[in-house]
């Protein structure tokens, strides 16, 4: 199994919401990885989690939570969000310091 | 993170060799090149990459330049499938692991 899992594929939410975006991948990497996409921009990182702790915070907003419960899930729960942050939110994962792997994306729409 | 260059756009025909650029002329003795590209409505999917020598895989091959301030990634027979965004990334040091994706090469592949 070489695939990055991401669910739901589509979402959309209110600014007073809370929602939660999943990634699971079952390759036995123990670095995952989520990154945002705006439309007709490159991907951005957002965090990075290696061995289910988190490593790196690109200075995310504090309405952007994530999760690492186990070394094959990801979460990243989001509560009251802005219009601005609807995106494509990219997750992937990697041995550490190997190739990325990328799930298809959760497009996000915030009315 | 130092810092590549990549032509906004490339065409090619379908069969034929593509040959796309990247400049990196403030690389570092530790980074390692990645290729990724981006198909439409897709996540970035891993090309290659290679530190000083060149390398070949079954996507590609990597033309790495003697001073390694350039790249150059070649597609050896175009498929109407190649059309993607094509990312050069610098990996290494402190960030390794960490993609820091630039604009890209947008790839059009005509029949």
């Amino acid at each position: 199994d070489t695939e990055v899992t991401q669910t739901p594929k589509h979402l959309v939410m209110g600014m007073t919401n809370k929602k939660s975006l999943k990634c699971e991948q079952h390759m036995g990497h123990r670095a995952m990885y989520w990154y945002k996409q705006k439309a007709k921009k490159p991907p951005e990182l957002m965090f990075v989690y290696s061995y289910e702790k988190l490593s790196i915070n690109e200075s995310v907003p504090s309405r952007f939570s994530p999760e690492c419960p186990n070394s094959s899930l990801l979460n990243l729960h989001l509560h009251a969000l802005q219009p601005e942050d609807s995106a494509l939110y990219l997750c992937a994962s990697s041995r550490p310091k190997d190739e990325q792997f990328f799930g298809p994306g959760t497009r996000l729409t915030v009315l | 993170d130092a810092k590549t260059t990549q032509p906004n756009s490339m065409e090619s025909n379908e069969e034929e060799p593509v040959h796309l650029p990247c400049n990196h002329s403030t690389i570092s003795g530790t980074d390692y090149i990645h290729w990724y590209r981006q198909l439409p409505s897709q996540g970035p999917e891993y090309v290659i990459h290679g530190l000083t020598s060149n390398v070949n895989n079954r996507m590609a091959s990597l033309a790495i330049a003697e001073d390694r301030k350039s790249s150059t990634l070649i597609l050896h027979r175009a498929t109407l499938r190649d059309a993607a965004v094509y990312y050069c990334i610098l990996t290494g040091g402190t960030s390794y692991g960490k993609l820091t994706f630039g604009q890209g090469t947008i790839l059009t592949v005509h029949p």
